[in-house]
């Protein structure tokens, strides 16, 4: 592993189905975040996490949860998804500091 | 709270320098600028950092005036493999909490860049 790895690169899932998306970073960065890009309207922050243990709201929360256990993992989880959640999901880290983020390569989620 | 305004898209040629103008009128004190690049199917790379006056590396500059209440982009000789959008995100990276718009990417410029 080198950086962020995202789990599963695509996915369909059926309307009312529970879904966690996977994210593990080997960079030993406090700061993780989820955030979701759809087009026309940019990258939009999910939930995000200062350092392990810890977890806040971002713009668009509804619909979604995360837990933050241990420092490399930070999953997200859909607990009944919907249509308007099909998306393509980015789980991003940060060492803090004033440094920038590190992006994994995206989930890219269909709700059917 | 910071918010970002830049251009939608951009078009500039082959070997051309090209700057991008981020406004960001209600930057806070401890808040950074950072831009990202990202290409179609991937998540977004960062490229440069900066607090103020000017930053360079390898790849960009960044030109930040005293007031900070704007940045720039500068990309030297670009090529058709810069062709991309490029995101300006303002906040501070150490203050996740108390309201989410400093981690906000906003649209971004779709730069084009043509042979």
């Amino acid at each position: 592993i080198a950086g962020i790895t995202q789990a599963p690169t695509s996915q369909i899932l059926a309307a009312g189905r529970r879904m966690t998306l996977r994210c593990t970073q080997d960079m030993r960065h406090n700061a993780m975040y989820w955030y979701r890009q759809d087009l026309g309207l940019g990258l939009r922050l999910i939930h995000y996490s200062n350092t392990a243990g810890t977890t806040g709201k971002g713009e668009v929360p509804d619909g979604y949860s995360v837990s933050r256990a241990n420092t490399d993992d930070f999953p997200l989880t859909l607990a009944s998804a919907v249509p308007s959640q099909t998306s393509v999901y980015f789980c991003a880290s940060s060492e803090g500091l004033g440094r920038g983020y590190t992006f994994g390569s995206g989930t890219r989620l269909t709700v059917v | 709270l910071a918010k970002t305004t830049q251009p939608i898209s951009m078009d500039s040629y082959e070997g051309q320098e090209v700057n991008i103008t981020c406004s960001h009128n209600n930057i806070a004190t401890n808040d950074y600028i950072t831009w990202y690049q990202q290409f179609p199917s991937q998540g977004p790379r960062f490229i440069i950092q900066g607090y103020k006056t000017k930053v360079t590396n390898e790849v960009a500059s960044l030109f930040i005036p005293a007031d900070r209440k704007s940045s720039t982009l500068s990309l030297p000789r670009v090529s058709l493999s810069d062709t991309a959008v490029y995101y300006c995100l303002v906040g501070d990276p150490l203050n996740s909490g108390g309201g989410a718009d400093g981690l906000t990417f906003g649209k971004g410029t779709h730069l084009i860049i043509q042979p």
